[in-house]
């Protein structure tokens, strides 16, 4: 167990549904990540949260959002599915910004499948 | 632009072999993080190695070694030993200066076979 739980690890829903995704961090670490994984574009950063604020963005569509909670989970909604957006998505946390040697610790993910 | 270049798609290795898996980067950042992670067909991403910029040593960590070159850009994951548990997905990742986000190459596939 690596202290970073994610829920559900399956969901399998319909083109044009909303999905939530849930993270909740390692005790103590601060930042959160969430990162996707597809076949085709292999491991992409999608948004980072810092202590509440977002922090950081990267290749994320307008139709997916994410917020940070003040207890410091995270999660990350996604809407209007396509059949492409069926990936692995992973969330993961450090203690601080920068994630040093310690690395970023990853949850187990969420297998999202778009039918 | 691309910016961790894992060059090997796939990868055979006897057991109690060692094997070295191919990483470069490019970057201009003179402070970075560089970082290798194990997926196993189970999914989740075990963090293995990290070696920052300014380490003068090679990072160790158990049977996992990182060959860092910082001339030639590049930060070569050594298994010694290798175990069938070792059969996975490897991927090496940067972090630049104090940017947030790690960029992951494509992967390396290990097979371990007897």
């Amino acid at each position: 167990d690596s202290g970073v739980t994610q829920t559900p690890k399956h969901l399998i829903t319909a083109t044009g549904q909303r999905v939530t995704l849930r993270c909740s961090p390692r005790s103590g670490d601060l930042s959160v990540y969430w990162y996707q994984q597809s076949l085709d574009q292999g491991l992409q950063f999608l948004i980072q949260y810092y202590n509440g604020e977002e922090r950081a963005k990267g290749n994320i569509l307008e139709r997916f959002s994410a917020q940070q909670f003040p207890d410091l989970h995270s999660e990350l909604n996604l809407s209007s599915l396509e059949l492409g957006d069926s990936a692995l998505y992973f969330c993961a946390s450090s203690a601080d910004l920068t994630g040093g040697a310690d690395g970023y610790t990853f949850g187990s993910g969420t297998r999202l499948t778009v039918v | 632009a691309q910016k961790i270049t894992q060059t090997q798609p796939g990868m055979f290795v006897q057991e109690k072999e060692a094997v070295t898996l191919d990483c470069t980067y490019d970057t201009s950042d003179q402070s970075y993080g560089l970082f290798w992670y194990k997926q196993p067909s189970s999914g989740e991403m075990i963090f293995l190695i990290y070696q920052g910029s300014y380490d003068e040593q090679n990072a160790t960590e158990g049977r996992y070694s990182l060959n860092f070159q910082k001339a030639r850009k590049s930060a070569n994951l050594v298994i010694s030993a290798s175990q069938l548990g070792d059969s996975a997905m490897y991927f090496c990742a940067m972090r630049e200066g104090y940017a947030d986000k790690l960029i992951f190459g494509t992967g390396t596939r290990l097979q371990v076979f007897p």
